[in-house]
């Protein structure tokens, strides 16, 4: 089966603007939670939609959004772009709310200039 | 914050077993452990979970030691495609402010020495 695909999966933007990554999850999974991955801070949890609805938020500023559709799918926006959000954007989808296993996407290498 | 503590990198040589430690001196009784690794340029990669008993999969081993203050993951043959970041993360399922989030640390990096 398609594993979850994150496009675009390269980005370079300017300082100031915004951004919109997508990810679908595999087919028939409902959660679908994004990461933040720099060589200073690692893995960081940004938020996880099921069913339509955030249902978790990590620390990040609220320059950081996100929604999912009724097919499951899910966007990212980042508006405002800093140089530090420059980063590799990781969704990771399961089959609900509580699952053990979540499979990752290959991300999206975001650079803002 | 990662409630784990791991090596930052180990080294093994090619079809040898690998054993990769992680303590968890403070894990409730409701943690369940998983591991995950990420490659070189990709997402991570779900290995194995556990809670109190041993478990084998066809990709590791996780043992689990009787006071569950740490674990092991066993690799029982390391090829080259094993050379990672491993990540050992605690996680309470019941808890619904978990939902959805891992808890990264930094990992340990396993080189796999030809």
């Amino acid at each position: 089966k398609a594993g979850v695909t994150q496009t675009p999966r390269y980005l370079i933007k300017t300082r100031g603007q915004q951004v919109t990554l997508s990810c679908s999850p595999i087919s028939g999974h409902r959660s679908v939670s994004w990461y933040q991955q720099t060589p200073g801070q690692g893995l960081q949890f940004l938020f996880e939609y099921f069913s339509e609805t955030q249902r978790n938020k990590g620390n990040f500023p609220g320059r950081f959004s996100g929604r999912q559709f009724s097919n499951s799918r899910s966007e990212m926006n980042v508006s405002t772009l800093e140089l530090g959000d420059s980063a590799l954007y990781l969704c990771a989808s399961s089959l609900a709310q509580g699952s053990h296993g979540y499979t990752f996407g290959s991300g999206t290498r975001l650079t803002v200039v | 914050d990662a409630k784990t503590t791991q090596p930052n990198s180990m080294e093994s040589n090619e079809e040898e077993p690998v054993h990769l430690p992680c303590n968890h001196s403070t894990i409730s009784g409701t943690d369940y452990i998983h591991w995950y690794r990420q490659l070189p340029s990709q997402g991570p990669e779900y290995v194995i979970h556990g809670l109190t008993s041993n478990v084998n999969n066809r990709m590791a081993s996780l043992a689990i030691a009787e006071d569950r203050k740490s674990s092991t993951l066993i690799l029982h043959r390391a090829t080259l495609r094993d050379a990672a970041v491993y990540y050992c993360i605690l996680r309470d399922v019941s808890d619904s402010s978990n939902t959805g989030k891992l808890i990264f640390g930094q990992g340990t990096t396993l080189q796999v020495k030809p």
